[in-house]
């Protein structure tokens, strides 16, 4: 099993912060990450996937890096539609494990 | 446009069983790998099962092993999870979400979900 470490669970910030949320993994997984928001009651929807590459239609403000173990999503200016949390998730191997999330809220 | 549509949740005692579903319309289904992913109220994501698009491999989370069983039908465009012996720690909302096909293999759409509620 990979185990995943995501960080922080919960970030404070204002719109139009720069915010960074990790992601470290118990062992290397390439680029086999990706990224999800989930808003209160809905669906998660996917961000980034190969550890980088953006989902059409996702904002340019979005924005994914990392391999191997450490990984980081960056949203370069915070917007109010972004107020959501964020999951992590290895599809590397069997079982899929997700970040324990990171809630991001208005300070 | 792609749609997923999970039906068949709802109140069962413990030790009980039910069958979820999933409608796949927008696209080719038989084409595609899908999950079961699962949350409970007020928590994570935990992923539950994958299924090839044939059907001929499937996976499941240490979890849910021995109870739930994961399948499809091509010909309907649907996707099911049957759950035996329930659990309180099963109640959550379970999401049916399609795989990528063009390589990547990540999840890249999902349902709206149906609850799950193991209690007596």
């Amino acid at each position: 099993v990979i185990w995943m470490t995501q960080s922080p669970s919960l970030l404070s910030a204002s719109t139009g912060d720069r915010v960074t949320i990790s992601c470290r993994m118990s062992q290397g997984i390439s680029s086999y990450l990706a990224w999800y928001q989930q808003k209160p009651g809905k669906a998660p929807e996917l961000l980034i996937y190969a550890a980088s590459t953006l989902q059409s239609g996702v904002p340019s403000r979005f924005s994914g890096s990392g391999s191997g173990t450490d990984f980081t999503l960056t949203i370069s200016c915070l917007q109010s539609e972004d107020f959501a949390t964020y999951y992590c998730q290895q599809y590397y191997s069997f079982p899929r494990t997700f970040g324990q999330g990171t809630k991001v809220e208005i300070k | 446009e792609v749609q997923l549509v999970e039906s068949g949740g709802g109140l069962v005692q413990p030790g009980g069983s039910l069958r979820l579903s999933c409608a796949a319309s927008g696209f080719t289904f038989s084409s595609y790998e899908m999950n079961w992913v699962r949350q409970a109220p007020g928590k994570g994501l935990e992923w539950v099962s994958y299924i090839s698009s044939s059907g001929s491999t499937i996976y499941y989370a240490d979890s849910v092993k021995g109870r739930f069983t994961i399948s499809r039908d091509n010909a309907k465009n649907s996707l099911y999870l049957q759950m035996n012996s329930l659990r309180a720690e099963d109640t959550a909302v379970y999401y049916c979400a399609r795989d990528d096909s063009s390589g990547y293999q990540m999840t890249d759409y999902w349902g709206q979900g149906t609850l799950v509620t193991v209690s007596s």
